[in-house]
């Protein structure tokens, strides 16, 4: 079946610096995509969403870039602070009736201060 | 405004025992999901409920697990003689409507541990 993958299970930044977190998605038909941090204990958090229809949206502090051609997607975090460190999920929303999302299974960003 | 809220936070149980987990999703959302979320591993669905339509079981891993949505509102999560491979963290989310685009928020979850 298809499925929402990352690169990097773990990613190691130094505060102040910027962090990239990425993720592959090998089902076309997805054409919704969002970005959830979760921290230790808690349930995962909203952080952005992008529509197939764009390539890149920004937030505060954080960009989401869409690459359709080779089906990837990365979450850009400027100025990376102690607070930003938990597991990042991307999910696709998988088509069909019902829009569940899959999700990858995380990576870890640990930002040391 | 209040988030998805879910009870217990925590649920220890003896093997073969029967578990309800509760959710609560966020004032006006029409749209709830259950999801499981094993150690270190990303988001299993389990089910989704769309204001009074069918529910969408296709996500339940056995016919031990069930789950009801009473009024559109709250919804429980029912397993039946449950097993250690059951552990896990049950997390629900809502949005707005079933409909594409719409984020999912999720609440904490119940961590449940089977002995």
């Amino acid at each position: 079946g298809e499925s929402v993958g990352l690169h990097l299970p773990t990613l190691s930044v130094q505060e102040g610096d910027n962090s990239i977190i990425n993720c592959a998605y090998s089902n076309s038909a997805s054409d919704y995509f969002i970005w959830y941090k979760q921290e230790s204990g808690k349930g995962p958090q909203f952080i952005i969403d992008i529509r197939s229809n764009m390539d890149k949206r920004q937030g505060q502090r954080v960009t989401v870039l869409l690459n359709k051609t080779v089906k990837h997607l990365s979450l850009q975090i400027a100025a990376t602070q102690p607070g930003d460190s938990a597991v990042y999920f991307c999910a696709e929303d998988s088509g069909g009736s019902n829009y569940k999302l899959t999700f990858g299974k995380g990576t870890l960003l640990t930002v040391n201060p | 405004g209040a988030g998805v809220s879910q009870s217990p936070s925590n649920k220890v149980t003896e093997k073969g025992k029967d578990v309800e987990l509760r959710c609560d999703p966020i004032s006006g959302h029409t749209a709830l999901y259950w999801y499981r979320q094993s150690l270190g591993q990303g988001l299993e669905f389990l089910i989704y409920f769309q204001g009074n339509s069918a529910p969408d079981k296709s996500g339940l891993p056995s016919d031990r697990f069930s789950a009801e949505r009473t009024g559109g509102s709250v919804s429980t999560l029912t397993i039946q003689r449950t097993q250690q491979e059951d552990s896990a963290v049950y997390l629900c989310a809502s949005s707005l409507s079933g409909v594409s685009n719409q984020p999912q928020h999720f609440g904490d979850g119940t961590r449940l541990s089977i002995l």
